[in-house]
């Protein structure tokens, strides 16, 4: 059973710290990684994504992928209250097709 | 650009009734991906369109069903709804032919499902 772990949270922060969001996967063949955000009653909004070893940094994010340890992290710099939301990490896999596998998700917020 | 659309936005049920979900892919793709969410979990894989065929499943009964119409369009349909069946409904759109390790799956904003 292919699976994506992420502690559910709530993690919460004081309005402009460092949120720090991870996330583990059990497929080791797993090719890119994927962070979504969620707001109450609307649906995933695409982040950003990763496929290499190291960082990627885009404005106030930045994802982080150890696929040795097959763990995939998302920082979020200068925390707002609006980043508060369910922060989703997604999985695909190792196949020529583009299933998601997802984690339930990591609850933060952001206290002004 | 017109993103990912779906209709309708909600929808009640009683048990054993069918229900037919639909979406539209943003422009430019052509491949089309349904999830369910239920309340306080991740999405879950239903299936995907590509080519107007089904071509992968994830775990759920045959009572889940799918079409894609030639303009890329989707349907979902569900049979003989259960309690369970009650969720939010996403359809995600992609582009399979871009074949690229990064390219991505953009949701439209879902159809909420209540079956009593």
């Amino acid at each position: 059973q292919k699976e994506v772990e992420q502690n559910s949270g709530p993690l919460s922060v004081p309005e402009g710290a460092i949120a720090s969001l991870n996330c583990t996967y059990s497929d080791r063949g797993s090719q890119s990684f994927f962070w979504y955000r969620q707001y109450s009653g609307k649906s995933p909004e695409l982040i950003m994504f990763i496929y290499s070893n190291g960082d990627k940094e885009d404005g106030r994010f930045t994802a982080q992928l150890n696929k040795a340890s097959q763990y995939v992290s998302l920082l979020i710099r200068d925390s707002q209250p609006s980043d508060s939301a369910t922060y989703l990490c997604a999985v695909r896999e190792n196949t020529g097709f583009q299933k998601l596998v997802f984690g339930t998700g990591t609850r933060l917020l952001v206290s002004p | 650009d017109a993103g990912v659309t779906q209709s309708p936005t909600h929808l009640i049920k009683t048990r054993g009734q069918q229900v037919t979900l639909r979406c539209s892919p943003k422009s430019g793709h052509d491949t089309v991906s349904w999830y369910q969410q239920a309340l306080g979990q991740g999405p879950q894989f239903i299936f995907q369109y590509y080519e107007e065929e089904e071509r992968q499943r994830g775990n759920f009964p045959d009572r889940f069903s799918g079409h894609q119409f030639p303009n890329y369009s989707s349907e979902l349909n569900v049979n003989a709804l259960l309690l369970g069946d009650s969720a939010l409904y996403l359809c995600a759109s992609s582009s399979l032919g871009g074949g690229g390790v990064g390219d991505t799956q953009y949701f439209g904003p879902g159809t909420r499902l209540t079956v009593l």
